[in-house]
Protein backbone atom coordinates (compact mmCIF):
# COMPACT_ATOMS: atom_id res chain seq x y z
CA UNK A 1 0.00 0.00 0.00
CA UNK A 2 1.59 3.31 -0.82
CA UNK A 3 0.85 6.14 1.45
CA UNK A 4 1.87 9.71 2.55
CA UNK A 5 0.79 11.06 5.87
CA UNK A 6 0.57 13.89 6.90
CA UNK A 7 -1.08 15.52 10.35
CA UNK A 8 -3.79 17.57 9.50
CA UNK A 9 -3.60 19.80 11.25
CA UNK A 10 -4.77 23.18 11.88
CA UNK A 11 -1.64 24.22 11.97
CA UNK A 12 -1.52 27.71 13.91
CA UNK A 13 1.39 30.48 13.65
CA UNK A 14 2.01 33.80 14.41
CA UNK A 15 2.82 36.12 11.31
CA UNK A 16 6.77 36.27 10.91
CA UNK A 17 6.86 32.66 12.74
CA UNK A 18 8.67 29.81 10.76
CA UNK A 19 5.93 27.17 9.88
CA UNK A 20 7.02 23.82 9.93
CA UNK A 21 4.96 20.98 7.87
CA UNK A 22 5.99 17.37 8.12
CA UNK A 23 4.95 14.13 5.44
CA UNK A 24 6.42 10.50 6.21
CA UNK A 25 6.00 8.39 3.07
CA UNK A 26 5.76 4.45 2.84
CA UNK A 27 7.48 3.31 -0.30
CA UNK A 28 11.57 3.20 0.12
CA UNK A 29 11.81 3.52 -3.78
CA UNK A 30 10.24 7.04 -4.39
CA UNK A 31 12.53 9.40 -5.73
CA UNK A 32 10.80 12.63 -6.37
CA UNK A 33 9.03 14.48 -3.57
CA UNK A 34 6.93 17.99 -3.86
CA UNK A 35 4.80 20.43 -1.99
CA UNK A 36 1.95 21.76 -3.20
CA UNK A 37 -0.41 24.40 -1.72
CA UNK A 38 -3.78 24.51 -2.13
CA UNK A 39 -6.05 27.81 -1.28
CA UNK A 40 -9.84 26.88 -0.45
CA UNK A 41 -11.30 26.12 -3.67
CA UNK A 42 -8.39 26.25 -5.94
CA UNK A 43 -6.21 23.32 -7.41
CA UNK A 44 -2.96 22.76 -5.74
CA UNK A 45 0.27 24.75 -6.96
CA UNK A 46 3.88 23.90 -6.83
CA UNK A 47 5.89 25.14 -3.82
CA UNK A 48 8.95 22.75 -4.15
CA UNK A 49 10.00 20.09 -5.80
CA UNK A 50 13.19 17.78 -3.98
CA UNK A 51 15.17 14.76 -5.36
CA UNK A 52 18.10 14.43 -2.83
CA UNK A 53 18.99 14.26 0.86
CA UNK A 54 19.63 17.46 2.73
CA UNK A 55 18.02 20.72 2.47
CA UNK A 56 16.67 22.98 -0.55
CA UNK A 57 15.88 26.58 -0.41
CA UNK A 58 13.76 28.95 -2.64
CA UNK A 59 12.98 31.98 -1.34
CA UNK A 60 11.19 32.08 2.36
CA UNK A 61 10.85 27.66 1.37
CA UNK A 62 13.02 24.95 2.46
CA UNK A 63 12.37 21.49 1.83
CA UNK A 64 14.13 19.28 3.53
CA UNK A 65 14.37 15.16 2.62
CA UNK A 66 15.54 12.14 4.50
CA UNK A 67 15.69 9.12 2.39
CA UNK A 68 16.85 6.78 4.93
CA UNK A 69 13.79 8.02 7.51
CA UNK A 70 11.46 8.62 4.62
CA UNK A 71 10.19 11.78 5.72
CA UNK A 72 10.39 15.04 4.06
CA UNK A 73 9.04 18.23 5.60
CA UNK A 74 8.38 22.48 4.43
CA UNK A 75 9.42 24.89 6.52
CA UNK A 76 8.25 28.53 6.00
CA UNK A 77 10.37 31.33 7.07
CA UNK A 78 8.81 34.97 8.05
CA UNK A 79 5.09 33.36 7.43
CA UNK A 80 2.72 35.48 6.66
CA UNK A 81 -1.60 35.53 6.10
CA UNK A 82 -1.08 34.82 2.42
CA UNK A 83 0.77 31.57 3.26
CA UNK A 84 -2.70 30.43 5.42
CA UNK A 85 -3.74 27.50 2.88
CA UNK A 86 -3.72 23.46 2.92
CA UNK A 87 -0.21 22.07 2.37
CA UNK A 88 -0.18 19.00 0.16
CA UNK A 89 3.11 16.75 0.50
CA UNK A 90 3.43 14.56 -3.06
CA UNK A 91 4.95 11.30 -3.54
CA UNK A 92 6.40 10.20 -7.03
CA UNK A 93 6.33 6.45 -6.82
CA UNK A 94 8.48 4.05 -9.32
CA UNK A 95 7.37 2.54 -12.32
CA UNK A 96 8.11 -0.72 -11.26
CA UNK A 97 5.82 -0.42 -8.45
CA UNK A 98 2.91 1.19 -9.85
CA UNK A 99 2.26 -1.31 -12.64
CA UNK A 100 3.63 0.29 -15.18
CA UNK A 101 3.06 4.52 -14.22
CA UNK A 102 4.72 7.09 -12.16
CA UNK A 103 1.95 7.46 -9.29
CA UNK A 104 1.61 11.26 -7.51
CA UNK A 105 0.92 10.18 -3.97
CA UNK A 106 -0.75 13.01 -2.16
CA UNK A 107 -0.94 13.14 1.67
CA UNK A 108 -4.20 14.61 3.27
CA UNK A 109 -2.92 17.83 3.70
CA UNK A 110 -2.12 20.18 6.70
CA UNK A 111 -3.88 23.00 7.32
CA UNK A 112 -2.01 26.19 8.17
CA UNK A 113 -3.36 28.75 9.59
CA UNK A 114 -0.84 32.32 10.07
CA UNK A 115 -2.52 34.82 12.21
CA UNK A 116 -1.66 38.66 12.32
CA UNK B 1 6.04 27.93 -18.52
CA UNK B 2 3.77 24.64 -18.32
CA UNK B 3 0.72 25.76 -18.15
CA UNK B 4 -2.16 23.99 -18.06
CA UNK B 5 -5.72 24.40 -18.59
CA UNK B 6 -9.24 23.42 -18.10
CA UNK B 7 -12.23 24.00 -18.82
CA UNK B 8 -15.37 24.65 -17.76
CA UNK B 9 -14.20 25.63 -14.53
CA UNK B 10 -17.70 25.04 -13.06
CA UNK B 11 -20.69 22.97 -14.16
CA UNK B 12 -23.92 22.29 -12.56
CA UNK B 13 -26.85 20.78 -14.65
CA UNK B 14 -29.56 17.93 -13.83
CA UNK B 15 -29.09 14.37 -12.92
CA UNK B 16 -28.61 12.16 -16.12
CA UNK B 17 -27.10 15.09 -18.17
CA UNK B 18 -23.42 13.61 -19.63
CA UNK B 19 -20.41 16.55 -19.34
CA UNK B 20 -17.30 16.30 -20.84
CA UNK B 21 -13.99 18.51 -19.30
CA UNK B 22 -10.83 19.19 -21.07
CA UNK B 23 -7.32 19.21 -20.14
CA UNK B 24 -4.76 21.67 -22.01
CA UNK B 25 -0.97 21.84 -22.21
CA UNK B 26 -0.99 25.06 -23.31
CA UNK B 27 2.62 25.68 -23.98
CA UNK B 28 4.39 22.09 -23.53
CA UNK B 29 3.60 18.45 -24.71
CA UNK B 30 2.28 15.80 -22.20
CA UNK B 31 2.39 12.13 -23.53
CA UNK B 32 0.61 11.53 -19.58
CA UNK B 33 -2.22 13.52 -18.09
CA UNK B 34 -3.57 12.77 -15.19
CA UNK B 35 -7.52 13.20 -13.64
CA UNK B 36 -8.13 13.71 -9.96
CA UNK B 37 -11.04 14.24 -7.65
CA UNK B 38 -11.69 15.88 -4.76
CA UNK B 39 -14.12 15.91 -2.02
CA UNK B 40 -14.54 18.70 0.53
CA UNK B 41 -11.97 18.97 2.94
CA UNK B 42 -10.14 15.86 1.51
CA UNK B 43 -6.79 14.83 0.08
CA UNK B 44 -6.80 14.75 -4.54
CA UNK B 45 -7.63 10.80 -5.48
CA UNK B 46 -6.05 9.90 -8.45
CA UNK B 47 -8.93 8.62 -10.55
CA UNK B 48 -7.50 7.57 -14.06
CA UNK B 49 -4.06 8.37 -15.78
CA UNK B 50 -4.64 9.76 -19.52
CA UNK B 51 -2.21 8.37 -22.13
CA UNK B 52 -1.83 9.95 -25.77
CA UNK B 53 -2.86 7.31 -28.18
CA UNK B 54 -3.73 4.46 -25.98
CA UNK B 55 -6.33 3.70 -23.48
CA UNK B 56 -6.61 5.48 -20.07
CA UNK B 57 -5.34 3.32 -16.83
CA UNK B 58 -8.00 3.53 -14.26
CA UNK B 59 -7.78 3.27 -10.57
CA UNK B 60 -9.47 0.40 -8.46
CA UNK B 61 -12.73 1.75 -7.98
CA UNK B 62 -13.51 4.05 -10.93
CA UNK B 63 -15.88 3.15 -13.36
CA UNK B 64 -14.39 3.60 -17.27
CA UNK B 65 -17.53 3.26 -18.44
CA UNK B 66 -18.98 6.18 -16.01
CA UNK B 67 -15.52 7.89 -16.66
CA UNK B 68 -14.70 8.17 -20.03
CA UNK B 69 -11.59 9.43 -20.74
CA UNK B 70 -9.87 10.47 -23.94
CA UNK B 71 -6.28 11.94 -24.95
CA UNK B 72 -6.02 12.45 -28.57
CA UNK B 73 -3.37 14.39 -29.10
CA UNK B 74 0.06 15.46 -27.28
CA UNK B 75 -2.07 18.44 -25.73
CA UNK B 76 -5.55 17.52 -25.09
CA UNK B 77 -7.19 15.25 -22.66
CA UNK B 78 -10.82 15.26 -22.04
CA UNK B 79 -12.75 13.25 -19.15
CA UNK B 80 -16.85 12.96 -19.66
CA UNK B 81 -18.94 11.70 -16.68
CA UNK B 82 -21.84 9.90 -18.28
CA UNK B 83 -25.41 10.22 -17.06
CA UNK B 84 -23.65 11.91 -14.17
CA UNK B 85 -25.47 11.63 -10.50
CA UNK B 86 -25.39 13.73 -7.34
CA UNK B 87 -22.60 11.64 -5.87
CA UNK B 88 -20.68 12.54 -8.90
CA UNK B 89 -20.89 16.44 -7.28
CA UNK B 90 -17.13 17.13 -6.56
CA UNK B 91 -13.79 18.77 -7.85
CA UNK B 92 -12.40 17.76 -10.80
CA UNK B 93 -8.70 18.24 -11.29
CA UNK B 94 -6.23 17.22 -14.20
CA UNK B 95 -2.55 18.01 -14.42
CA UNK B 96 0.01 17.18 -16.70
CA UNK B 97 4.20 16.44 -17.17
CA UNK B 98 6.39 18.03 -19.30
CA UNK B 99 6.92 14.94 -22.09
CA UNK B 100 10.65 16.76 -22.34
CA UNK B 101 11.47 16.29 -18.95
CA UNK B 102 11.86 12.99 -17.03
CA UNK B 103 9.51 11.03 -15.52
CA UNK B 104 10.21 12.33 -11.73
CA UNK B 105 9.05 16.15 -13.12
CA UNK B 106 6.33 17.64 -11.17
CA UNK B 107 3.16 17.81 -12.75
CA UNK B 108 1.23 20.92 -13.06
CA UNK B 109 -2.62 21.17 -12.63
CA UNK B 110 -5.43 22.86 -13.91
CA UNK B 111 -7.65 25.10 -12.36
CA UNK B 112 -10.47 22.35 -11.68
CA UNK B 113 -13.83 22.16 -12.88
CA UNK B 114 -16.41 22.15 -9.69
CA UNK B 115 -19.39 19.59 -10.97
CA UNK B 116 -22.49 20.10 -9.19
CA UNK B 117 -25.49 17.35 -10.22
CA UNK B 118 -28.73 18.73 -8.97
Amino acid sequence: QKEVEQNSGPLSVPEGAIASLNCTYSDRGSQSFFWYRQYSGKSPELIMSIYSNGDKEDGRFTAQLNKASQYVSLLIRDSQPSDSATYLCAVNFPLTLSGGYNKLIFGAGTRLAVHP
Amino acid sequence: GAVVSQHPSRVICKSGTSVKIECRSLDFQATTMFWYRQFPKKSLMLMATSNEGSKATYEQGVEKDKFLINHASLTLSTLTVTSAHPEDSSFYICSARDLTGSSNQPQHFGDGTRLSIL
